[in-house]
């Protein structure tokens, strides 16, 4: 079985600019997370969404934005790229309800110059 | 504040040797903890997860303890090899908001020939 795929692997863009992030999550997961590690720190939660609706949101400005698709994919958005974005960020999925086991993506890597 | 506090923040071992990495949170009402293997640019790996009841859980070389009075756990690596060298995650969930996971910064672990 496929586990959680992320696209693309790497990405570099400039300050002001504009990300997408894509994730597909395990078959017959119905839950999306997604969350952004710097370098040399543990994963920080950034969104959950769970039937296509947004269950938790973490601290992150609203340039962060996300959402979900009815194959249960996920999208992650930045606007107004700032340094401070580059990051790992990884996806994760899990069943839905109250399960909350993570399963995550192997990330992309967001460099921004 | 649900926090998690691992030490030590890195760690050096010869290969064969064993070690023990700490975990302390103050995460509560607690749900569960678990240990993610995270090798460098990757998503992390699910190792172990214990619930309140549980105060240990093995796999294969890994074994996980767990006092939920003192809020501390432990993740002992026997007979360590090269590809174990990565960083360890304590993460640990609120059952309040099971979707927001409290991770740790990690201890990075380096095992020499």
């Amino acid at each position: 079985d496929a586990g959680v795929t992320q696209s693309p692997t790497h990405l570099i863009k400039t300050r002001g600019q504009h990300v997408t992030l894509r994730c597909s999550p395990i078959s017959g997961h119905k839950s999306v997370s997604w969350y952004q590690q710097v370098l040399g720190q543990g994963p920080q939660f950034i969104f959950q969404y769970y039937e296509k609706e947004e269950r938790g949101r973490g601290n992150f400005p609203d340039r962060f934005s996300a959402r979900q698709f009815p194959n249960y994919s996920s999208e992650l958005n930045v606007n107004a790229l700032l340094l401070g974005d580059s990051a790992l960020y990884l996806c994760a999925s899990n069943p839905g309800g109250i399960y909350n086991e993570q399963f995550f993506g192997p990330g992309t890597r967001l460099t921004v110059l | 504040k649900n926090q998690v506090e691992q030490s030590p923040q890195s760690l050096i071992i010869l290969e064969g040797k064993n070690c023990t990495l700490q975990c302390n949170y103050t995460v509560s009402p607690f749900s569960n903890l678990r240990w993610y293997k995270q090798d460098t640019g990757r998503g992390p790996v699910s190792l172990t997860i214990m619930t309140f009841s549980e105060n240990t859980k093995s796999n294969g070389r890994y074994t996980a303890t767990l006092d939920a009075d003192t809020k501390q756990s432990s993740l002992h690596i026997t007979a360590s090899q090269l590809s174990d060298s990565a960083s360890y995650i304590c993460v640990v969930s609120n059952s309040n908001s099971g979707y927001a996971l409290n991770f740790g910064k990690g201890t990075s672990l380096l095992v020499t020939p």
